[in-house]
């Protein structure tokens, strides 16, 4: 059972440009975490938001959590190449620690 | 601080032949600790998990098993690899913040090519 959904799956834009990604649950969840994973690497947390329509900002990253706690979102402002990468939100429901199938960020020069 | 080691990083095996995968904690004591495969560009998938030593819990049933002999060491098995079995395999240790907050710290992870 995929108890996280995240999209787009793929994503491809322009540096410069603006982009949203959305991780969304028919579960609700304590907590939610943003990662971001290199290629052969392990992922790495980047957030972790708590309280339902909590909003925060890591540099030009912006990321909320929905009023409900089912859903959340990851916006990027004015996009760089060194953004490129795999985003992944996960939920950790009692003693586990799921993933969102993941959106592939590619951003071009 | 802790870390998490994981190895060998990249490992080619022919079908039909025993898989161990090994990871280990350090800086921490009696942690959650999973193992995860991940195709190519996706999500990760759960495989196990562990609240602590002796104790497995199985997500989806496979090719493959896990054990844990002691309390930082996390070993992911397999008696007869598929070439299903591929993929990117990671390991990771359930952190919780002094607010509660839940996050994971992962391995390098290991590339298992089956031939």
């Amino acid at each position: 059972t995929q108890l996280l959904e995240q999209s787009p799956q793929f994503l491809s834009i322009q540096e410069g440009e603006n982009l949203t990604v959305y991780c969304n649950s028919s579960s609700v969840f304590s907590s939610l975490q943003w990662y971001r994973q290199e290629p052969g690497e392990g992922p790495v947390l980047l957030v972790t938001v708590v309280t339902g329509g909590e909003v925060k900002k890591l540099k030009r990253l912006t990321f909320q959590f929905g009023d409900a706690r089912k859903d959340s979102s990851l916006h990027i402002t004015a996009a760089q190449p060194g953004d490129t990468g795999l985003y992944l939100c996960a939920g950790a429901p009692y003693n586990n620690l799921f993933f969102g199938t993941g959106t592939r960020l590619t951003v071009i020069p | 601080s802790q870390t998490i080691h994981q190895w060998p990083a990249t490992l080619v095996q022919p079908v039909g032949s025993p898989l161990s995968l090994e990871c280990t904690v350090e800086g921490t004591s009696n942690p959650n600790l999973y193992w995860y495969r991940q195709a190519a560009g996706r999500g990760l998938q759960l495989l196990f998990y562990s609240v602590g030593i002796g104790q497995i819990s199985s997500e989806v049933p496979q090719n493959l098993s896990a054990s844990r002999p002691q309390d930082r060491q996390f070993i992911l098995s397999s008696k007869k690899l598929l070439l299903s079995d591929s993929g990117f395999y990671l390991c990771a240790w359930r952190g919780d913040s002094r607010n509660g907050y839940t996050f994971g710290y992962f391995g390098s992870g290991t590339r298992l090519t089956v031939v």
